[in-house]
């Protein structure tokens, strides 16, 4: 299986601060490579695809890059409403696997 | 509008039996592969299985093969999951979701289930 690491486990951070968690896969996964985010007490929401493809009415601020193993989540100019824990997921092999997850403070 | 809407949870002691579904409207549902994924405050999201827009190709983590068993019926655009022999680790609130069109990424989540093992 592939292992997803995520790093941070968790960060505090100021509105409007520019912020950067990262997810390594074990193994090449070319860009088959998505983002997740949980507020607290809700299903999660779907944010990037394919390392870089933003879904539907997901805000500019957040932004996807990497390929092969390492890969970034930005949230450029953080808001209140972006508290939340960050997944990463591969989808290039099943079983599908997920990061721990970033818990994401706001100070 | 893309609606999941999961039911079937609830208090199941270990080695009993539940049956989870999952109604999908507002999309073309045979058109899509679909999935379930677990999450628990401990661990996180957990993938558990997926199965083809036809219902012929499924996988399964490793955890649950065996024990788990998902199916979907297209006529009635509903998703299910048989959970056998369940453990106290399968407690978890369980989510419905649609792989993105030619993709194996989630775009859409249902609201999600409890099930909880305990006796």
């Amino acid at each position: 299986d592939i292992q997803m690491t995520q790093s941070p486990s968790s960060l505090s951070a100021s509105v409007g601060d520019r912020v950067t968690i990262t997810c390594r896969a074990s193994q090449d996964i070319s860009n088959f490579l998505a983002w997740y985010q949980q507020k607290p007490d809700k299903p999660p929401k779907s944010l990037i695809s394919d390392a870089s493809t933003l879904q539907s009415g997901v805000p500019s601020r957040f932004s996807g890059s990497g390929s092969g193993t390492d890969f970034t989540l930005t949230i450029s100019n953080l808001q209140p409403e972006d508290l939340a824990t960050y997944y990463c997921q591969q989808h290039s092999a099943y079983p599908l696997t997920f990061g721990g997850g970033t818990k994401v403070e706001i100070k | 509008e893309v609606q999941l809407v999961e039911s079937g949870g609830g208090l199941v002691q270990p080695g009993g039996s539940l049956r989870l579904s999952c109604v999908a409207s507002g999309f073309s549902f045979s058109s899509y592969t679909m999935n379930w994924v677990r999450h628990t405050p401990g661990k996180g999201l957990e993938w558990i299985s997926c199965i083809s827009s036809g219902g012929s190709v499924t996988h399964y983590v490793d955890s649950v093969r065996g024990r788990f068993t998902i199916s979907r019926d297209n006529a009635k655009n509903s998703l299910s999951l048989q959970m056998d022999s369940l453990r106290a680790e399968d407690t978890a609130v369980y989510y419905c979701t649609r792989d993105t069109y030619g993709s194996s990424s989630t775009d859409y989540w249902g609201q999600g289930t409890l099930v909880t093992v305990s006796s």
